[in-house]
């Protein structure tokens, strides 16, 4: 159980592209989704919170213009990298997690974005 | 401000011994943590959740423990098998959760 499934796993795409990502909780409803940022060997960096229905929190210097989250339903959350520049080029990351507190969040396998 | 340290980057071991991964923080108060592997190119996968008032968790070969007092928590892994490299991260959770930045471990036959 608790299957989150991100999609596309990667994508090439020339500068000033906009690239959509769509992650999706198979097995359960998500309240809250998360999106992260992950450089080669360093840890995730949390982007924005997303609940159900509303507009999504971002952490301190992340463009909301730039990177727009929509959470539109209890299972599908995306992430539409605007105007993509080659400096976007990164590892996204989603995880989802049930209203019930004290549990974990379960992640997607990413998404690899370059921008050339 | 809050910090979330994980012991060191990197943990060589042989094959069969217990590895020792050790997450500490400061100027942060966690309702729980929780510990997550992750392979090279993939999302992170959970292992195990402690809560603030609990001691130690077991699941099959893994053990944490959790000390609210030290801040720390260390993450267990016995009879250690190659197949178990990979990069182990710490997140704790408040309102909020932080990760550690991971501790790759390398198990050599």
């Amino acid at each position: 159980g608790a299957v989150v499934s991100q999609h596309p796993s990667w994508v090439i795409c020339k500068s000033g592209t906009s690239v959509k990502i769509e992650c999706r909780s198979l097995d359960f409803q998500a309240t809250t989704m998360f999106w992260y940022r992950q450089f080669p060997k360093q840890s995730l960096m949390l982007m924005a919170t997303s609940n159900e229905g509303s507009k999504a929190t971002y952490e301190q210097g992340v463009e909301k213009d730039k990177f727009l989250i929509n959470h539109a339903s209890l299972t599908l959350s995306t992430l539409t990298v605007t105007s993509a520049h080659p400096e976007d080029s990164s590892f996204y990351i989603c995880s989802a997690r049930t209203a019930r507190d004290g549990q974990p969040q379960h992640f997607g396998d990413g998404t690899r974005l370059s921008i050339l | 401000s809050q910090k979330i340290e994980q012991n060191s980057e990197a943990l060589n071991i042989q094959e069969g011994k217990t590895a020792t991964l050790t997450c500490n923080y400061t100027n942060y108060s966690p309702a729980y943590l929780q510990w997550y592997r992750q392979d090279p190119g993939r999302g992170p996968v959970f292992l195990l959740l402690i809560r603030e008032n609990e001691k130690e968790k077991r699941k099959e070969r893994l053990k944490v423990t959790f000390d609210t007092t030290l801040k720390q928590s260390l993450f267990h892994i016995t009879a250690s098998q190659p197949a178990d490299s990979a990069t182990y991260l710490c997140a704790l959770v408040n309102n909020d959760m932080r990760f550690g930045a991971g501790t790759r471990l390398t198990v050599k036959p």
